[in-house]
């Protein structure tokens, strides 16, 4: 039962362009939602944060948008750069608690260029 | 400062052979974790430490033991290895229970 799901495996842009990574939720308690990048061969790492009280968080080229009545939400990168190729996981808890964190299979996002 | 550093970075085992993950952070955070990743599903939880000397169930805590050894070390054991727990496997530290998570860089685990 995958609570969270991220259901492009893949996205493939042009440096500069605008990334958008999306993210579906099921479970209507969850209230805390980041965002993590994974290098190969490397753990991942945290990116961005947003907590249900708000509908927006930036920080640089990254922005969070969380539509809790869909329960989506959506990182935008903004230029893309080459860099940014990695994949990047959704995740979601209920009260900060990361003991019951769900995490998205994550999607892989290649910058070309 | 490393961070999180886990050990070994591949392991082969045949099935039923037992082997220790190691797993040590120097942020001085109170809470670890352990997590598995396979192909085509997010990290699942297994077993997680909220502070030195206390351990608990994850959602995936079947075929594996842990061990908080001290406050920087977390240990996971897979007593008896089956093939299902082929997988890589990340560490992860956190100042609380709240705070965000820093993981290690994995383990990737073979069972034959």
């Amino acid at each position: 039962d995958q609570q969270v799901k991220q259901n492009s495996p893949s996205l493939s842009v042009q440096e500069g362009r605008i990334s958008i990574l999306n993210c579906d939720y099921t479970n209507s308690m969850f209230d805390y939602f980041l965002w993590y990048k994974k290098y190969p061969a490397e753990g991942p790492t945290f990116l961005i944060s947003i907590s249900s009280i708000k509908d927006k968080n930036e920080d640089g080229r990254f922005t969070v948008f969380l539509n809790k009545s869909a329960k989506h939400l959506s990182l935008h990168i903004v230029p893309s750069q080459p860099g940014d190729s990695a994949v990047y996981f959704c995740a979601a808890s209920t009260m900060y608690n990361n003991n019951d964190m769900r995490f998205g299979a994550g999607t892989r996002l290649t910058v070309k260029p | 400062n490393a961070g999180v550093t886990q050990t070994p970075k591949f392991q082969v085992l045949k099935t039923g052979q037992s082997m220790t993950l190691q797993c040590a952070q120097d942020m001085n955070h109170n809470s670890m974790y352990w997590y598995r990743q396979d192909p085509g599903m997010g990290l699942r939880l297994i077993y997680y430490s909220a502070s030195e000397g206390t351990t608990d169930k994850g959602e995936v805590p079947n075929g594996y033991n842990v061990s908080r050894l001290n406050k920087r070390e977390f240990s996971l054991r897979l007593e008896s290895a089956a093939p299902s727990q082929t997988s890589v496997y990340f560490c992860a530290s956190s100042e609380s229970l709240a705070g965000v998570q820093f993981f290690g860089p994995g383990t990737r685990l073979t069972v034959l």
